[in-house]
């Protein structure tokens, strides 16, 4: 089977830091793709880890470690408009085309 | 580049009518396009893969009969509700893969039965 797991709701502070973590169990596992979502708007790519390390990309980071089937998600400098969900979603190959999974969401609220 | 779009972006039928959903690739050929439903303050739920010239395969607990994918084209996926009921009403988004891993997601329908 196939589990992702993220915490459900998260706070943090303007221009703070938070981390976002995300827990996967899969076969066929191809990579890991971290989206932000705004309410009533589809998701927005922000990062995809194929190998073990960090991805760092401005504000935002995101680890993964294969191992342990772990990734994080690492957003800085909060800003208010970073209010949004953050969604991990794993790849498996499957039946010759690959699949997204994705993770349940993690609802970030971000405080003045 | 690599835009997507739907339509309608937004619907509202009766119950027990069909609903058609458009999903369109609009600067690159979609080899792959994903159908996806999400009920409120949850996830992304994948409902059905298809393949240009090819049936959909559809995730276990949904309904082939009553969720109808056509890929009729590298630009075009359908969607139709068919027989919809109010608890059909839901968010609806598609998103379209090239020969890669990225996918690119259109902006959503939102679907209302009454």
């Amino acid at each position: 089977g196939q589990n992702i797991d993220q915490p459900t709701e998260m706070t943090a502070t303007e221009g703070a830091i938070v981390q976002i973590n995300c827990t996967y169990q899969t076969s066929g596992f191809n990579g890991l793709f971290w989206y932000q979502q705004h309410a009533g708007e589809a998701p927005t790519f922000l990062s995809y880890n194929v190998l073990d390390g960090l991805e760092e990309k401005g504000r935002f980071s995101s680890f993964l470690s294969r191992s342990k089937g772990y990734s994080y998600l690492l957003l800085k400098e909060l800003q208010m408009k970073d209010s949004a969900s953050y969604l991990c979603a794993v790849t498996r190959a499957t039946s010759g085309t690959y699949k997204y999974i994705f993770g349940t969401g993690t609802r970030l609220k971000v405080l003045a | 580049g690599a835009v997507v779009s739907q339509h309608p972006s937004r619907v509202i039928c009766k119950s027990g009518t069909s609903v058609k959903i458009e999903c369109r690739s609009l600067d690159f050929q979609a080899t792959t396009m994903f159908w996806y439903r999400q009920f409120p303050k949850q996830s992304l739920m994948l409902m059905a893969t298809s393949n240009e010239g090819s049936k959909a395969t559809y995730e276990q607990g949904v309904e082939k009969d009553k969720f109808l994918i056509n890929h009729a084209s590298l630009t075009l996926s359908t969607l139709t509700v068919t027989s919809a009921h109010p608890e059909d009403s839901s968010f609806y988004i598609c998103s379209a893969r090239e020969d890669n891993y990225e996918q690119y997601f259109g902006p959503g329908t939102r679907l209302t039965v009454t």
